[in-house]
């Protein structure tokens, strides 16, 4: 089955600094890959997310690589701020028979310090 | 539009028993998956419905059923419950099955 490797674990950036968390997968046949950010005491929640025929794709801050050959996508967070410290997740899924199935890294604890 | 519901937010049962966890998709979406959340297997996918069938089913003892019924609306029941099975459960819905947006899930704890 699909595994997804995500790193780091935990990330600690000064507010202001960039922030990237990457991960990896195996199955080839996966076609979207999106990112999810968990606080304290709530559910996942959709920040991002890219398709594989889209090589980058931004909103504001946020920002997500894909590398389709590699098999490795990238969150990139800009101008970081204390309010984006939370638990961050990559996630993937082929879309096609893997109905409903999302595989999750196992998520990275970004801490910024004001 | 509102988002994901679940009800209860918080349950505690003892070893044994059965709980039942409900969820309400966002209107007009028709897949709904579970996830399971744990400290030690971060999260995991148990199953989802469509259109009140099951399309997919993730390793999971029979124990762990779901349903869903003709509004969307989907339940998921854990028969004999086990300490293991003390977790965060997520509810998500989605109009395709792949962009899927999360409840604040059911925290259960078994005792």
């Amino acid at each position: 089955g699909e595994n997804v490797e995500q790193h780091p674990s935990t990330l600690s950036v000064q507010e202001g600094d960039s922030a990237v968390i990457k991960c990896t997968y195996s199955d080839s046949a996966s076609n979207y890959f999106p990112w999810y950010k968990q606080e304290l005491g709530k559910g996942p929640q959709l920040i991002i997310d890219i398709r594989s025929n889209v090589g980058e794709k931004k909103d504001q801050r946020i920002a997500v690589t894909l590398n389709k050959t590699a098999k490795h996508f990238s969150l990139h967070i800009t101008e970081t701020q204390p309010e984006d410290s939370a638990v961050y997740f990559c996630a993937v899924t082929d879309g096609g028979t893997s109905y409903g199935k999302l595989t999750f890294g196992q998520g990275t604890i970004l801490t910024v310090h004001p | 539009k509102a988002g994901v519901t679940q009800t209860p937010r918080y349950l505690i049962k003892t070893r044994g028993q059965q709980v039942t966890l409900s969820c309400s998709p966002i209107s007009g979406h028709r897949s709904v998956s579970w996830y399971q959340q744990t400290p030690g297997q971060g999260l995991q996918f148990l199953f989802e419905y469509f259109s009140e069938t099951q399309r997919n089913k993730g390793n999971f003892p029979g124990r762990f059923s779901g349903r869903q019924f003709s509004n969307s609306r989907s339940e998921m029941n854990v028969s004999t419950l086990e300490l293991g099975d003390s977790a965060l459960y997520l509810c998500a819905s989605s109009l395709q099955a792949d962009t899927q947006y999360f409840g604040p899930g059911t925290r259960l704890t078994v005792l």
